[in-house]
């Protein structure tokens, strides 16, 4: 089975505070993604990477930085948190560059940003 | 870029009833359709997805039919029964590497026995 594990389940920080969410995936998967989920906007793409070191903007990267230094291993970081970037994170990832590719998601980290 | 609109927001049906999700999307380049289903405390799961050469694709209890012409999609449950109850999401493709999805807002459907 694919399991997309991701660093926390809930995480709770203060406004300006340097935030890592950390995502790991176990089947060599080329794609990974991260959305944030809000009540009544859905999910919503942050950034994806197709490769080690690739990354491509999403519809909201404002305020998001990523890493992915490994394959397995896509890092979401907010540089200096604010209380709009409360929400839910989720992380996905997906074989390859190819179309029609299944996402498998983790649970998701609910961040609250105080 | 792409947009994917979703109706309703929220469905509650009877056990045994038909429920009907709707999406509509702008990019007619578009050629895959997933559907996602969210479950309480859980990330999203795929549960069935249509191509743009296939007008309809059928898995037991749900069926989606695509309309490219129209540039609408539906997700039919039958039977519907109370571990049906979660959060439905639609996707469409960009055309994007790596398959980026944009998904639609989503549909609680609650079903109740």
């Amino acid at each position: 089975d694919v399991k997309v594990t991701q660093s926390s389940r809930y995480l709770v920080k203060r406004t300006g505070e340097k935030v890592f969410l950390e995502c790991v995936q176990d089947m060599d998967h080329e794609n990974m993604f991260w959305y944030r989920q809000d009540p009544g906007l859905g999910l919503r793409l942050i950034y994806f990477s197709y490769d080690v070191k690739m990354k491509e903007k999403g519809d909201i990267p404002e305020g998001y930085s990523v890493s992915r230094e490994k394959k397995e291993r896509f890092s979401l970081i907010l540089e200096s948190a604010s209380t709009n970037q409360t929400s839910m994170y989720l992380c996905a990832s997906s074989w390859d560059r190819g179309p029609y590719n299944e996402q498998f998601f983790g649970p998701g980290t609910r961040l609250t940003v105080l | 870029g792409e947009n994917v609109e979703q109706h309703p927001s929220t469905l509650s049906v009877q056990e045994g009833d038909s429920a009907v999700i709707k999406c509509t999307y702008s990019d007619s380049a578009s050629n895959y359709f997933p559907w996602y289903k969210q479950e309480l405390g859980k990330g999203p799961q795929l549960i069935i997805d249509i191509r743009s050469n296939v007008g309809e694709k059928k898995d037991q209890r749900i069926a989606v039919t695509l309309n490219k012409t129209a540039k609408h999609f539906s997700l039919h449950i039958t039977e519907t029964q109370p571990e049906d109850s979660a959060v439905y999401f639609c996707a469409a493709d960009t055309n994007q590497a790596g398959t980026a999805l944009i998904f639609g807002k989503g549909t609680t459907l609650s079903v109740s026995s």
